[in-house]
C-alpha cells in the first residue's frame, strides 16, 4: 500500500524557536496533502490543505503566519511552526491523497510529536 | 463539524466479532463512507470504504444500510491489537476530511 513518512518522528525545542516537519509520499505522487494537529485524548483537527505549487488553504482559527506550509513537489510538503510556544506542543499528522485515485483515499503519516519547553 | 455520530466507547471479547455502528444521516449521494483507526500515538490507518454496496477486505467488513444513513464496521475476530479509536468519516476522499470523536474500542482477553 501507499506509504507516507514524516520526519522527525519527535522533536523537543525551546520556546521561540522554529521547527520544520517534513511529510513525504514514498511510492506515489500526491496532489493534495493535509496537515492535522491532535492534542492528548482528542480527535484530529484539520489545520490546512496544501496543493502542489499553490498556497495552502488554512482552516478557521489556524494562523497562517505561524504555521507555514510549503508543498514544493508532488512528494513533499513541509510544515514550519514558527516561534513555537508551549501551547504548540502537540502531535502533528500529515496525510496525502494520491494522483489519479478513483476514490481519493487519504494515506496518513505516522505523526510527529512536538514538545516546546 | 463532523457529519457522523458514533458511540464513545465499546468493549469486545478477544476472538469475538466487533460491530461498530456509525450514523451518517446527512450523507450526500456522491459521498463515500470511510473507516480509519488510530492506535495510540500513531497516525490513522485506513481500514475500508464503501459507497452503496457492502464491502469486505482482509481487515474488516462494511455494511451500509440501503438508505445509506448508517453503517457498521465489523471486525470478524477481534484481537488485542485491534484496541484503538475507530473513526467513521463521510466525504469525497481527496477533499478535506473532518474527524469526529470516534469510538474507542477495547478488546479484552
Amino acid at each position: 500500500g501507499a506509504v507516507v513518512s514524516q520526519h522527525p518522528s519527535w522533536v523537543i525545542c525551546k520556546s521561540g524557536t522554529s521547527v520544520k516537519i517534513e511529510c513525504r509520499s514514498l511510492d506515489f505522487q500526491a496532489t493534495t496533502m493535509f496537515w492535522y494537529r491532535q492534542f492528548p485524548k482528542q480527535s484530529l483537527m484539520l489545520m490546512a490543505t496544501s496543493n502542489e505549487g499553490s498556497k495552502a488553504t488554512y482552516e478557521q482559527g489556524v494562523e497562517k503566519d505561524k504555521f507555514l506550509i510549503n508543498h514544493a513537489s508532488l512528494t513533499l510538503s513541509t510544515l514550519t511552526v514558527t516561534s513555537a510556544h508551549p501551547e504548540d506542543s502537540s502531535f502533528y499528522i500529515c496525510s496525502a491523497s494520491a494522483v489519479g485515485s478513483s476514490y481519493n483515499e487519504q494515506f496518513f503519516g505516522p505523526g510527529t510529536r512536538l514538545t516546546v519547553l | 463539524d463532523a457529519k457522523t455520530t458514533q458511540p464513545t466507547s465499546m468493549d469486545c471479547a478477544e476472538g469475538r466479532a466487533a460491530n461498530l455502528p456509525c450514523n451518517h444521516s446527512t450523507i450526500s449521494g456522491n459521498e463515500y463512507v470511510y473507516w480509519y483507526r488510530q492506535i495510540h500515538s500513531q497516525g490513522p490507518q485506513y481500514i475500508i470504504h464503501g459507497l452503496k454496496n457492502n464491502e469486505t477486505n482482509e481487515m474488516a467488513s462494511l455494511i451500509i444500510t440501503e438508505d445509506r444513513k448508517s453503517s457498521t464496521l465489523i471486525l470478524p475476530h477481534a484481537t488485542l491489537r485491534d484496541t484503538a479509536v475507530y473513526y467513521c468519516i463521510v466525504g469525497t476522499g481527496g477533499f478535506k476530511t473532518i474527524f469526529g470523536a470516534g469510538t474507542r474500542l477495547f478488546v479484552k482477553a
